[in-house]
């Protein structure tokens, strides 16, 4: 069964300051990854995604994130973070659609505060 | 190039009450799928439709019900609501066949029970 860890409920960094979002997948076989975004009352939107190939994806407002197999693991990274970016951040795991199931697996999310 | 539209934005209704909510998929897309979020929780997948059939459903009971329209829109329906049932309800809309069918969320239905 597919599993989603986000260790961090809550990360506070300094605008301008690197980040990195961990999250971890349980999976039998090569999974399909997203993180999504959430602000505050808000739908989710799709920051990025990795179904195979390239392990660093990068995606939109400046956010890449890493597949690492041997560590199970899909952290989503930004060098430099905006205000505009405190938001809920969930890391997803799907299915191959050839499995005939294409749900999501969330994460339980982690909130970040950016800082002046 | 409208995205998934949800209505109502909000919702409140009494325990045992019934209530139904709406999903109009991205322009293009087949599939509909739906969750729900607790407060401070992640998203969990009720079920999804794809060409007017429930095509996988999670772990809900069957309290939770939906419906897929020709036109790919959907419905969520809920009876005999429970205090536990208030969260946020979110729909994502897909393209059955392409590449991973991304899912593209709405902006949610946000339903309290009292």
């Amino acid at each position: 069964a597919q599993s989603v860890t986000q260790p961090d409920i809550h990360i506070t960094v300094s605008e301008g300051a690197s980040l990195e979002l961990r999250c971890n997948y349980s999976y039998g076989a090569t999974p399909y990854l997203f993180w999504y975004v959430q602000s505050p009352g808000q739908g989710l939107q799709l920051l990025l995604k990795y179904f195979s190939g390239d392990t660093l994806v990068q995606g939109i407002k400046g956010f890449e994130a890493e597949f690492k197999r041997s560590q199970s693991s899909f952290n989503l990274r930004k060098p430099s973070v905006h205000w505009s970016d405190a938001a809920e951040y969930f890391c997803a795991v799907g299915r191959p659609p050839q499995t005939g199931a294409n749900n999501l697996f969330f994460g339980t999310g982690t909130r970040l505060t950016v800082i002046p | 190039d409208a995205g998934v539209t949800q209505s109502p934005t909000h919702l409140i209704k009494t325990r045992g009450q019934q209530v139904t909510l709406r999903c109009s998929p991205k322009s293009g897309h087949d599939t509909v799928s739906w969750y729900q979020q607790a407060l401070g929780q992640g998203p969990q997948f009720i079920f999804q439709y794809y060409e007017e059939e429930e095509r996988q459903r999670g772990n809900f009971p069957d309290r939770f019900s939906g419906h897929q329209f020709p036109n790919y829109s959907s419905e969520l329906n809920v009876n005999a609501l429970l205090l536990g049932d208030s969260a946020l309800y979110l729909c994502a809309s897909s393209l059955a066949r392409s590449v991973g069918e991304t899912q593209y969320f709405g902006p949610g239905t946000r339903l309290l029970v009292l």
